[in-house]
């Protein structure tokens, strides 16, 4: 069974300014998708960023970016110019491509509350 | 574009009784999953369908059952409520999963 683990339960950043967000994962398939959600005190999950496995390349969204390490089994998520309305809980989030029990099925990280302070 | 509409957005049950949560997926999105948010266990993932049938499941009880009509919006019920039941159950969909869900708002249910 595959399990993503971040490690720190809160973090906080100076508005302005950047932060790193870590997460790894274990799966013992090759082909995967990751991704980082935000939720913010509304309680709606939002897809910040997406990452396909077999591509090296690390995705960006504008402000937000990956360092996916594939070999670690490391996806950090890094968000540059820190704004309020950052301020939420992130998850990362793991979604095989076996079919079967990967079928739309995410499995998540316990989450990382960030503070961006004004 | 609508997103996921999940209804009712608060619920207030009693120990013993069942209740059915509502979600109407964004228009074309076939793919439809449930999942339970509490403090204590995160995220965890209930179920999946795909037009009408279920192709993935938790390991969750029998009392949790879910179902998807042929305009892909989907109900999931909860028989026999416990207090650990207590939860936000979020809804999401997908056109394809691997590009991502999007989820819905919620429902807060809150068994006393």
């Amino acid at each position: 069974a595959q399990t993503v683990t971040q490690s720190q339960p809160e973090m906080s950043v100076q508005e302005a300014e950047t932060v790193t967000l870590s997460c790894t994962y274990d799966t013992s398939e090759n082909n995967y998708y990751l991704f980082w959600y935000k939720q913010p005190p509304s309680r709606q999950m939002i897809l910040v960023i997406r990452q396909e496995a077999y591509k090296q390349q690390n995705a960006t969204e504008n402000r937000f970016s990956v360092n996916f390490q594939k070999a670690a089994k490391s996806f950090s998520l890094k968000i540059s110019d820190s704004q309020l309305g950052d301020t939420a809980m992130y998850f990362c989030a793991f979604m095989g491509n076996a079919g079967g029990t990967s079928y739309g099925k995410l499995t998540f990280g316990q989450g990382t509350i960030l503070t961006v302070h004004p | 574009k609508a997103g996921v509409t999940q209804t009712p957005r608060y619920l207030i049950k009693t120990r013993g009784q069942q209740v059915t949560l509502s979600c109407s997926p964004i228009s074309g999105h076939r793919s439809v999953s449930w999942y339970q948010q509490t403090p204590g266990q995160g995220l965890q993932f209930l179920f999946e369908y795909f037009s009408e049938t279920q192709r993935n499941k938790g390991n969750f009880p029998g009392r949790f059952s879910g179902r998807q009509f042929s305009n892909s919006r989907s109900e999931m019920n909860v028989s026999t409520l416990e207090l650990g039941d207590s939860a936000l159950y979020l809804c999401a969909s997908s056109s394809d999963g691997n590009y991502g869900y999007t989820f819905g708002s919620g429902t807060r249910l809150t068994v006393v």
